[in-house]
């Protein structure tokens, strides 16, 4: 089964328009972390946000925003007034304990591309 | 400060050949994971570096095997070539598991491996 999953494998929008980034996630532990990376096309994954499964507290960041919801095990990421430079493939993660032998090693979506144009 | 450096950048071999994939990780991180990330895909966990030993595994066969140096530096080395194992190879570190794995990981630019 997946553990996480993103399920907008493209989004497609004009800039200063919002848009926001699917992520539902699926563990038995009651102890887990959530992440959000985003890839530009160089290639490295830069980290935007980590939540902790205790902490439900909606985050904004400038433009960015995260809904954290226990209830439907999501985690999805709002981006106000979008700009080309938002353009890049985003990726959801899980860090858990029980399948990684204690060491809460990430779980990767597969990504959502997000395509900007002016 | 240096972020996570991972060299080469790119890199073209031949189905059967060895490649030896390097990684320097960011400073003061002693911890270092490897993942293999296909076209349209998420990265996917190979193996986990700490103290010069391989402390978790993900589910890759034995012709990915891997290196921790005293410096905390690791190398990634694939066995056997498959035209499969093109993938950009991105290299992770991070404080000792599990606090570390909580925080994140610092993630280099990858390497771009091309099997034909």
């Amino acid at each position: 089964a997946q553990k996480v999953t993103q399920a907008q494998t493209e989004i497609s929008v004009v800039e200063k328009e919002d848009v926001t980034l699917d992520c539902v996630y699926e563990t038995r532990d009651t102890t887990y972390y959530l992440f959000w990376y985003k890839q530009p096309p160089s290639g490295e994954l830069v980290f935007l946000i980590r939540r902790n499964s205790f902490d439900e507290q909606n985050e904004i960041s400038g433009r960015y925003s995260w809904n954290f919801q226990k209830s439907t095990s999501s985690f999805n990421f709002t981006i106000t007034a979008s700009q080309v430079v938002d353009s890049a493939v985003y990726f959801c993660a899980l860090s858990e304990s029980s399948s990684s032998g204690g060491s809460y090693i990430p779980t990767f979506g597969r990504g959502t591309s997000l395509i900007v144009h002016p | 400060d240096a972020g996570v450096t991972q060299s080469p950048t790119h890199l073209i071999k031949t189905r059967g050949q060895q490649v030896t994939l390097r990684c320097s990780p960011k400073s003061g991180h002693d911890t270092v994971s490897w993942y293999q990330q296909a076209l349209g895909q998420g990265p996917q966990f190979i193996f986990q570096y700490y103290e010069e030993e391989e402390r978790q595994r993900g589910n890759f066969p034995d012709r990915f095997s891997g290196h921790q140096f005293p410096n905390y530096s690791s190398e990634l080395n694939v066995n056997a070539l498959l035209l499969g194992d093109s993938a950009l190879y991105l290299c992770a570190s991070s404080h000792p598991p599990p606090t570390g794995s909580r925080y994140g990981y610092t993630f280099g630019s990858g390497t771009r491996l091309t099997v034909v």
